[in-house]
């Protein structure tokens, strides 16, 4: 299995407050992503990067920000969590044009 | 905008049975075509992934085919197993640079033994 690790694994917080996600890789690949899954929609890519500190949005960026400061960790960022942002939180790793590998997930309750 | 769809939902087979997964999308300029695995609760695995020049990759009993033509994909498995039951995604390139794979929603397989 690629060496991804997703922190912390699951996460119950109160609507409104700030909430981040860590995304960490043994591999040194270049490109990382996070993406949501929700019943009825699948995948949807969030935010991904093509390197340290270069990231660009994705189809649901919307109250969802990125850091990257190092190659092997991804930071997704819950400004002000929302009731609409329970999901399943799946960070992914690749190099270049090539397979995606997925983390294990996070699952993320906002009451 | 690419779409991806994945027919049935849902499938059931009788465990031994050889067994075809659909994937369809609608933009058949694409770059590579990849099918994940994933188990209840869990990430996904990737299974295998097919370059736009190919026709089929193969995987021990797992056997993927691409026509880019017709805007499909099927994944072959042969002789399943209680072990084979998962959802099963398939996932577009459509760019050539990973960084916006299009996602079917998935077919939910569960082999009865």
């Amino acid at each position: 299995d690629a060496g991804i690790t997703q922190s912390p694994r699951h996460k119950v917080t109160e609507t409104g407050t700030p909430v981040t996600l860590r995304c960490h890789q043994t591999e040194n690949h270049r490109y990382m992503y996070w993406y949501r899954q929700d019943p009825g929609h699948g995948l949807r890519l969030i935010h991904y990067s093509y390197g340290v500190k270069d990231t660009d949005k994705g189809e649901v960026s919307d109250g969802y920000s990125v850091s990257r400061s190092k190659t092997e960790d991804f930071l997704l960022t819950l400004e002000s969590a929302t009731s609409s942002q329970t999901s399943v939180y799946f960070c992914a790793i690749s190099e270049a044009a090539y397979e995606q590998y997925f983390g294990p997930g996070t699952r993320l309750t906002v009451t | 905008k690419q779409e991806v769809t994945q027919i049935p939902a849902a499938l059931s087979v009788p465990e031994g049975e050889n067994l075809v997964l659909n994937c369809s999308f609608t933009d058949s300029a694409i770059y590579n075509l990849q099918w994940f695995r994933q188990d209840p609760g869990k990430g996904l695995t990737s299974l295998l992934l097919i370059q736009s020049s190919q026709r089929e990759q193969t995987s021990g009993r797992l056997n993927a085919s691409l026509d880019k033509s017709s805007g499909r994909s099927t994944l072959y498995i042969a002789a399943s197993q209680p072990g084979d039951s998962a959802t099963y995604l398939c996932a577009v390139d459509p760019q050539g640079g990973s960084e916006k794979l299009v996602f079917g929603k998935g077919t939910k397989l569960t082999v009865n033994p």
